[in-house]
């Protein structure tokens, strides 16, 4: 069975620019979060989301928004990007949006300059 | 305010050398806690999930234990493919389905 699968891989863009992160969860998964992981600290939250609609909010500003489309597939988009953007971006899918441990892709690594 | 504290932050041991992670939390309504390892440029690995005091699982050299305030990883007779970031993250009650990871603890098993 696939895993989860998340899109671009790595990502470079520029201060300002506007960008697009994908994840498809595994298969029957209906819950999908997205956290934002520094390097030497552990992933921070961003979103959650649960039959499409936004079930848990981070504290992270509004440039920050997401969503997950019937297939369960998510999106993550940050807008006016900034250097302290950088880091590895990690979505993690559940069968639903019970207290489940998290099956997480391999993550997106952005870097901003 | 919900917080996830791991330590120590570095753990280096011998081969065959037990020890213990400790993790520390202070949440409003623990849903559950759970414990991850990480490999360099990779995703958390799922290992446990711990939902109530007194609690305990196992797993090949690894078990996990959970009290009021606190969660215990231990690691019997570690061998050096255990070497990797071990996390640890709660799943609170309000605010939300929220999940907050610690920090982390990076173990080095030499062989």
């Amino acid at each position: 069975d696939a895993g989860v699968t998340q899109s671009p891989t790595h990502l470079i863009k520029t201060r300002g620019q506007q960008v697009t992160l994908r994840c498809s969860p595994i298969s029957g998964h209906k819950s999908v979060s997205w956290y934002q992981q520094v390097l030497g600290q552990g992933p921070q939250f961003i979103f959650q989301y649960y039959e499409k609609e936004e079930r848990g909010r981070g504290n992270f500003p509004d440039r920050f928004s997401a969503r997950q489309f019937p297939n369960y597939s998510s999106e993550l988009n940050v807008n006016a990007l900034l250097l302290g953007d950088s880091a590895l971006y990690l979505c993690a899918s559940s069968p639903s949006q019970g207290a489940y441990g998290y099956t997480f892709g391999s993550g997106t690594r952005l870097t901003v300059v | 305010e919900d917080q996830v504290t791991q330590s120590p932050e570095a753990l280096r041991l011998q081969e065959g050398e037990s020890s213990s992670l400790n993790c520390s939390y202070t949440v409003s309504g623990l849903r559950g806690l759970f414990w991850y390892r990480q490999d360099p440029g990779k995703g958390p690995e799922f290992l446990f999930t711990l939902y109530s005091a007194g609690e305990e699982k196992e797993k090949e050299r690894l078990k996990a234990t959970l009290t009021k305030k606190e969660s215990f990883l231990h690691i019997t007779a570690p061998k050096p493919e255990d070497s990797a970031t071990y996390l640890c993250a709660v799943q609170a009650g309000t605010g939300g389905f929220k999940t907050i990871f610690g920090a982390g603890t990076r173990l080095f098993v030499k062989a």
